[in-house]
């Protein structure tokens, strides 16, 4: 497809197990975002990539959260030794260019459900 | 620390109203700003943004925004609605950087908007 692809849609995972969420750009896009979204809030950003490097890890919320592009192209987003409050969607973004201003917007994907028992 | 704030959770208007969502931002100089819809399940489509120059922004759906910067405002309006615009609305911005910076985007909580037919 055309579009920004998420997998799984929805993930349940017992606390402590580790989760790895993936995401798959739009073809030839340099940026990728990661945000994460609790229910009833909007999303958050998580970590940023240009092309395969991580330029931008401030908002993961602790080092049980690891991100990586080794291609510049597939994202992984990874939560180990998962907690109850991990539970959210886990949203994907990309866009074409760096420059935030450009007439290229951010292209969402659908998200990952994660739930944490 | 930049900050965007969406005072509405929950709108009901009836179908073939106007509607008005508000939103207000905080940041040191002029951001770039967006308003982006969410449908349930779905990831985030963006509806319009400002950058600068003409402060009354066109986008999609039949939508429009105003920014005043006299009052760090961007509210989004539509004069009259479908059945088809129930979704979430979020608005977002990105700091102004001169760096080439990435669009690295800051959301509000939302604003629910329910369609009386």
């Amino acid at each position: 497809g055309a579009g920004v692809s998420q997998s799984p849609r929805y993930k349940v995972a017992k606390r402590g197990q580790d989760v790895a969420l993936r995401c798959d750009p739009i073809s030839g896009h340099v940026s990728l975002f990661w945000y994460q979204q609790a229910l009833g809030q909007g999303p958050e950003f998580l970590t940023y990539f240009q092309n395969e490097a991580q330029l931008d890890k401030s908002g993961l919320p602790s080092d049980r959260f690891f991100a990586e592009r080794p291609e510049g192209s597939v994202s992984t987003l990874k939560i180990q030794r998962t907690q109850q409050e991990d539970s959210a969607v886990y949203l994907c973004a990309s866009s074409l260019t760096v420059a935030v201003k450009s007439n290229q917007p951010q292209h969402f994907g659908d998200g990952t459900r994660l739930s944490i028992l | 620390a930049q900050s965007v704030t969406q005072p509405d959770i929950h709108i009901t208007v009836s179908e073939g109203a106007s509607l008005e969502l508000r939103c207000n931002y905080s940041y040191g100089a002029t951001p770039y700003l967006f308003w982006y819809v969410q449908s349930p399940g779905q990831g985030l489509q963006l509806l319009l943004k400002y950058f600068s120059g003409d402060t009354l922004v066109q986008g999609i759906k039949g939508f429009e925004a105003e920014f005043k910067r006299s009052q760090s405002s961007f509210n989004l309006r539509k004069p009259s609605v479908h059945w088809s615009d129930a979704a979430e609305y979020f608005c977002a911005v990105a700091p102004n950087s001169f760096s080439g910076g990435y669009n690295k985007l800051i959301f509000g909580a939302g604003t629910r908007l329910a369609v009386h037919p």
